[in-house]
């Protein structure tokens, strides 16, 4: 069983809020990756991070921002929320080993904007 | 441009076989992979291919065929917990994951 770990698991707020989306793993994973995805479509890559002090952007990175200050810890930030973000945000990890290893989902953070 | 193409949505009866085809079209090939997705929940692994053959895992197996781009996954003696979201990724040559928009597969009794 994957332990990395999301909260909140579910968020309703209003718009022009500030939030932060949690995400922590135990597995000493190096790479760690935020995805969006809503009902009946693919997931979109938000940001990723191949280690420490690494944070790359997406394919839907506009509006937000994560940091990676250690090794478990990978949050992501938005800074005024709109009702566009609403949807389901999935966090990720695998090992450094190559780019071919299986990638571990957190449970996601189900975010509602009004 | 880069895609992936599922069944939107497919049908079967419990106990019996389906198979979800996935067809793939992106910048060179590193891998492909198979997630299953509940409704509402994580998606888990279930399979990787990267090489022409059929790795089998229990009731699932998954099958590759990288000069055609086409990969399918059989699911066999159906339950009702099977029920869920199939979706393929693909890894392309700049190791980016192209995700494709999922089978949901409906298991009736």
């Amino acid at each position: 069983e994957a332990d990395i770990y999301q909260t909140p698991r579910y968020l309703v707020i209003g718009t022009g809020k500030k939030i932060t989306l949690e995400c922590s793993q135990t597995m000493g994973h190096d790479k760690m990756y935020w995805y969006q995805q809503d009902p009946g479509m693919e997931l979109h890559l938000i940001h990723y991070s191949y280690g420490v002090n690494s944070t790359e952007k997406g394919d839907l990175s506009s509006e937000s921002t994560v940091s990676r200050i250690r090794t478990e810890h990978f949050p992501l930030t938005l800074e005024s929320a709109r009702p566009s973000h609403t949807s389901q945000y999935l966090c990720a990890s695998r090992t450094q080993e190559g780019d071919t290893g299986e990638l571990f989902f957190g449970e996601g953070s189900r975010l509602t904007v009004l | 441009g880069q895609n992936i193409d599922q069944p939107t949505e497919m049908t079967a009866t419990e106990g019996a076989i389906v198979q979800i085809n996935c067809t793939y079209q992106t910048s060179g090939f590193n891998g492909l992979f198979w997630y299953q997705q509940h409704a509402g929940e994580a998606p888990t692994f279930l399979s990787y291919n990267v090489l022409d053959v059929l790795e089998e895992k229990g009731r699932f197996s998954s099958f590759l065929s990288r000069n055609i781009g086409y990969s399918y996954l059989l699911l066999k003696e159906l339950q009702m917990k099977d029920s869920a979201s199939y979706l393929c990724a693909v890894t392309n040559s700049n190791y980016q994951l192209i995700w494709g928009a999922g089978t949901k597969l409906i298991i009736k009794p």
